[in-house]
């Protein structure tokens, strides 16, 4: 497709249970990153990949989130036993590399309630 | 490490009067710094960025930034609002793939145009 494509756009699930959430990056595109917005507050980095290189999990906030990528194609983020906390709209971004200047192309996100 | 402050969650100007958007950032390197605006239901988008030279930055719709290394300091600017100027912005800052590639944002102000 023309831009980062994610799904669902929007999620309600019960705490306790599992989600995944799924991310198209740009055709071509190398890095792909992945942000949480929580309400009222700013974008939250929670895991980069680059190619084949080991990814950046340093924003992960608990072992209940995880997230893979195959090659550089679709990536998968997922959330075990969710909780209330973990509402949030999920942001997924690619770019061409990991050169420090280039721009990041967002999608338009997957918005997880959990009741 | 890196981090941003937007002063002001929320911004209210008059349609045709100046916007200013403030940011300051915390870096140990030389930084690069972006501001993104994210329309209602839609994704981020980059709106201008700087990396090295020109300390004037112009971006898309008129706006404009400057980066002031003395007072670490990056606000956006833009002479005369209009209604579709009307957006949450956030600024964010990056240091070079040593320091880590992460792209730390700030909580974001939203605008709000006048009529």
């Amino acid at each position: 497709g023309a831009g980062v494509s994610q799904s669902p756009s929007n999620k309600v699930t019960e705490k306790g249970k599992d989600v995944e959430l799924r991310c198209d990056p740009i055709s071509g595109h190398t890095a792909l990153y992945w942000y949480r917005q929580r309400l009222g507050q700013g974008l939250e980095f929670l895991i980069y990949f680059q190619g084949n290189s080991a990814p950046d999990k340093s924003g992960l906030p608990s072992d209940r989130f995880s997230a893979e990528r195959t090659g550089e194609s679709v990536s998968t983020l997922t959330i075990q036993r969710t909780q209330q906390e973990d509402s949030a709209v999920y942001l997924c971004a690619s770019s061409l590399g990991l050169a420090p200047t280039g721009e990041l192309f967002f999608g338009e996100g997957s918005r997880l309630t959990v009741l | 490490a890196q981090s941003v402050t937007q002063l002001g969650s929320h911004v209210s100007v008059s349609e045709g009067a100046l916007v200013l958007l403030r940011c300051n950032y915390s870096s140990s390197v030389p930084p690069y710094l972006f501001w993104y605006v994210q329309y209602p239901n839609q994704g981020l988008q980059l709106l201008l960025k700087y990396t090295t030279g020109a300390t004037l930055v112009k971006g898309i719709n008129g706006f404009e930034a400057e980066f002031k290394k003395s007072e670490t300091s990056f606000h956006l600017t833009k002479p005369s609002a209009h209604m579709s100027d009307a957006a949450e912005y956030f600024c964010a800052v990056r240091g070079d793939v040593e320091y880590g590639n992460k792209l730390v944002f700030g909580a974001g102000t939203i605008l709000r145009v006048k009529s």
